[in-house]
């Protein structure tokens, strides 16, 4: 069954250092995004991508984050400059919105990379 | 933003016997409503969902109930057995808007 892989599956990284996470979501998806959980929290929507260009952000997302789809497979997240409340796990996820022709499809998550800003 | 509640919190059952978590959103336009399942350090796997259009769908021991006017979903999962422990997340969109609202989460522990 095709899945959503993310690389690393964790990376610890100083205050203030730039980290990318990286993601391949399922081939034939459209619809792309990342999402955070802070430890023992409710997983928070940060970002979706369509048609190569950000589609919707949240609050979260701020200048410090940006997201990129380099060539056809990878999907990106880079944190400039991290903070130490950037510490969470950041799920990628991919789906395929034409299976529910348009309405929201089901998401299906990668395993996720654990950020730990020191 | 989207306001999703769930509770309880933390849900104890018998194994064998039926579990039952309630979600509360806000926006009365919200028309998909999955369940996710998250096992400990584990990314987050739909268990099911439902549309706004259906009052009510069923796999095998997994259920999902809708009461739109209410403005709430409810997980039910029926004879119990441990690999059912895990965190229980309910999600809310609105059509056209591929962006999921999370709830805080229940944790469900089935008592051997």
């Amino acid at each position: 069954e095709p899945e959503v892989t993310q690389t690393p599956s964790h990376q610890v990284t100083q205050m203030g250092q730039e980290v990318i996470l990286r993601c391949v979501p399922i081939s034939n998806h459209l619809y792309f995004y990342w999402y955070r959980q802070i430890l023992g929290q409710k997983v928070e929507f940060l970002v979706s991508f369509y048609n190569n260009e950000i589609s919707e952000k949240s609050e979260i997302f701020d200048d410090q984050f940006s997201v990129e789809r380099p060539d056809g497979s990878n999907f990106t997240l880079k944190i400039r400059s991290t903070k130490l409340e950037d510490s969470a796990m950041y799920f990628c996820a991919s789906s395929d919105s034409r299976t529910s022709g348009g309405d929201t499809g089901e998401l299906f998550f990668g395993e996720g990379s654990r950020l730990t800003v020191l | 933003g989207e306001n999703v509640e769930q509770h309880p919190s933390t849900l104890s059952v018998q194994e064998g016997d039926s579990a039952v978590i309630k979600c509360t959103y806000s926006d009365s336009a919200s028309n998909y409503f999955p369940w996710y399942k998250q096992e400990l350090g584990k990314r987050p796997q739909l268990i099911i969902d439902i549309r706004s259009n259906v009052g009510e769908k069923k796999d095998q021991r997994i259920a999902v109930t809708l009461n739109k006017t209410a403005k709430h979903f409810s997980l039910h999962i029926t004879e119990t057995q441990p690999e059912d422990s895990a965190v229980y997340f309910c999600a809310v969109s609105l059509y056209g808007n591929n962006r999921l609202a999370f709830g805080k989460g229940n944790q469900v522990v089935v008592i051997p």
